[in-house]
């Protein structure tokens, strides 16, 4: 079966880094991806793995060792707004193509 | 990016009904993807719909309870079925689009069922 893990919620204050990690298990792992969704709203795609390595997006990054089926995502310089839940994903592809699955989410909670 | 229009975003149902649930896409798209989050917790895959073909729904969901139709690229909906109270829950659609890495979301139906 496929299976990602993550904390389930992270306190930090303004200013602050921030590091939320992810394992993960599957088959036809295909790239690992961040999504940050408010309360109320839909998920919103924050950035994406596929090889080893960092990706810099802004404030963002995020990183992938896939021979330890683990990624992390960075948030620095933490804003209030940036308060909210923090989903990994993996992509998997199968025969009749790629779905995605999502961990089951870190709540961030920014403090002053 | 794509833009999604997901209808209704809320609606209060009475146990043993139907809902149909559309999204809209902005550009054709090859699979569509539909996911139910309950308040609190993670998205959970319900199926892919790809067009012109049934769907193919995920380990727990049938298509008796949960039919979709696929008719063309850009447009897919999701019927819940004989509702219960413990189908009460934020649905929501989902694309990916070619040129980038990310998927796109619907704003999502919120369903109560009474």
């Amino acid at each position: 079966g496929q299976s990602l893990e993550q904390p389930s919620e992270v306190t930090a204050v303004e200013g602050a880094i921030v590091q939320i990690n992810c394992t993960y298990q599957t088959s036809g792992f295909y790239g690992l991806s961040w999504y940050q969704q408010h309360d109320g709203g839909a998920p919103t795609f924050l950035s994406y793995n596929a090889l080893d390595g960092l990706e810099e997006t802004g404030r963002f990054s995020s990183f992938l060792s896939r021979s330890d089926s683990y990624g992390y995502l960075l948030l620095q310089e933490l804003q209030m707004k940036d308060s909210a839940s923090y989903f990994c994903a993996v992509k998997s592809v199968y025969n009749q193509g790629g779905k995605l699955i999502f961990g089951q989410g870190t709540e961030l909670s920014v403090k002053p | 990016s794509a833009v999604i229009s997901q209808k209704p975003s809320r609606d209060i149902c009475q146990r043993g009904t139907s809902l149909t649930i559309q999204c809209q896409v902005d550009s054709q798209v090859t699979m569509m993807f539909w996911y139910r989050q309950q308040p609190g917790q993670s998205l959970t895959l319900i199926a892919t719909a790809n067009q012109g073909s049934e769907a193919t729904y995920e380990s727990g969901f049938v298509i008796d309870k949960f039919p979709i139709s696929r008719p063309n690229l850009t447009f897919s909906t999701l019927t819940v079925s004989n509702m219960s109270p413990e189908d009460s829950s934020i649905y929501l659609c989902s694309v990916e689009v070619s040129s980038r890495p990310g998927y796109t979301f619907g704003s999502g139906t919120r369903l109560t069922v009474v």
